[in-house]
């Protein structure tokens, strides 16, 4: 079976653009994590779904970035006017359910560089 | 604020050497703990986890963690490394809510 998927695997943007990222969970995952990276860093957290919604949206660092997660599969991370610091990988990963000792299956990642 | 330490951002060991990769939190209510490993150019892969079941922990490729609560530990040890181990290794902790903590990540190189 497939794993998770990300796209694009890497992203050269300029500043003050918009991006989008996408993640593709394995299928029948109902939870869904964005994670970021910088370098020499390690992973943040962002955002959290459990189907469609996000009850927890806690890390994302700026109303720049958004995400939104469709028919239970396929979520999209936004990011507004890119700012150089918002160089970093983005995680995604997904879950077959939210428990404490749920495993959570990470995506290869989308780096993105903002110049 | 909560937080995952991971000692060592790079650690060295000889093909056939113990491996002991160091993780502490901070917490005074054990939390949920994970170690993942990221090969190059690949996505995290979960090592292990403690589910209280048992203090020590056994994972996929011989790697195994022990819990100790007195310490604020859960540092992930190999009798003896393979080639194959070199890798970055992340410490992981859920304290509550959805998200994991993860530290900064020790890289570790095995030499011939």
């Amino acid at each position: 079976g497939a794993g998770v998927s990300q796209s694009p695997s890497n992203k050269v943007t300029e500043k003050g653009k918009d991006v989008e990222l996408r993640c593709d969970p394995i299928s029948g995952h109902t939870a869904l994590y964005w994670y970021r990276q910088r370098l020499g860093q390690g992973l943040e957290f962002l955002i959290y779904f459990q189907g469609n919604s996000a009850p927890d949206k806690s890390g994302l660092p700026s109303d720049r970035f958004s995400a939104e997660r469709t028919g239970e599969s396929v979520s999209t991370l936004t990011i507004q006017r890119t700012q150089q610091e918002d160089s970093a990988v983005y995680l995604c990963a997904s879950s077959l359910r939210e428990d404490k000792y749920n495993e959570q299956f990470f995506g290869p990642g989308t780096r993105l560089t903002v110049l | 604020a909560q937080s995952v330490t991971q000692l060592g951002s790079h650690v060295s060991v000889s093909e056939g050497a113990l491996v002991l990769l160091r993780c502490n939190y901070s917490s005074s209510v054990p939390p949920y703990l994970f170690w993942y490993v990221q090969y190059p150019n690949q996505g995290l892969q979960l090592l292990l986890k403690y589910t209280s079941a048992a203090t020590l922990v056994k994972g996929i490729n011989g790697f195994e963690a022990e819990f100790k609560k007195s310490e604020t530990s859960f540092h992930l040890t190999k009798p003896s490394a393979h080639m194959s181990d070199a890798a970055e290794y992340f410490c992981a902790v859920r304290y509550s809510g959805y998200a994991l903590n993860f530290g900064k990540g020790t890289s570790l190189l095995v030499t011939p």
